[in-house]
């Protein structure tokens, strides 16, 4: 079974729009951790924000937020007022104990697409 | 230095040869990380090195892929006898602390493999 469930290949959003990302996940671990990274056309993968498996309130950063749904097993990612340069592939990654510390489990990922 | 550099970034090469892929990490970061990621799919766990030591090689797909990293700092990936399934994109990352924790990603080298 996948770990880590991305359901939309790609999405087209207006510029200014507020877009959410879909991510649910899989573990039996109590503690894990879910990341969400941001890989532009260059190539390299942007770290862009974190969520603890314990941790009480969703996490922000700027204008990314997680919408955390423990019990959905969902972390979708928020971006608001959406721009130009948000065009790009987003991932997002679990990290449980059940395969390894050291390991990330990525979702296929989400092409997104902001329009002018 | 300032980020995760990787070297080359392009690479084609004919099956059968051997490749060699270097990672330099941002200084004074204890993790290192290679992933394999193919066209249009998320990355894929290779290995991972605490300081010099190989902590897990779990994801190496066969004993033609080999990693490491000698002073705990640069790493290389070399890859023997490459074959078409090999082409990819490899990436390296790299975290101050030790375990799979926020990771600074280096651009990848893309192989090619004819």
């Amino acid at each position: 079974a996948q770990k880590i469930t991305q359901t939309q290949p790609g999405m087209f959003v207006q510029e200014k729009e507020a877009v959410t990302l879909d991510c649910t996940y899989d573990t039996s671990d109590p503690s894990y951790g879910l990341f969400w990274y941001k890989q532009p056309s260059s190539g390299e993968m942007i770290f862009l924000i974190y969520q603890g498996s314990y941790d009480q309130q969703n996490a922000t950063e700027g204008r990314y937020s997680l919408n955390f749904q423990k019990a959905r097993k969902s972390a979708n990612l928020v971006i608001s007022a959406s721009q130009l340069g948000d065009s790009a592939m987003y991932f997002c990654a679990m990290r449980d104990r059940q395969d390894s510390n050291y390991q990330l489990i990525w979702g296929a990922g989400t092409k997104l697409i902001i329009k002018p | 230095g300032a980020g995760v550099s990787q070297s080359p970034r392009y690479k084609v090469a004919k099956r059968g040869q051997d490749v060699a892929l270097r990672c330099d990490p941002i200084s004074g970061h204890v993790s290192l990380f290679w992933y394999q990621q193919a066209l249009g799919q998320g990355p894929e766990f290779l290995t991972y090195f605490q300081n010099e030591a190989q902590l897990d090689k779990s994801g190496l797909p066969s004993d033609r892929f080999f990693a490491e990293r000698p002073e705990g700092s640069v790493s290389t990936l070399k890859i023997q006898r490459t074959q078409q399934e090999d082409s990819a994109v490899y990436l390296c990352a790299s975290s101050l602390g030790s375990g799979a924790n926020v990771l600074t990603f280096g651009a990848g080298s893309r192989l090619t493999v004819l």
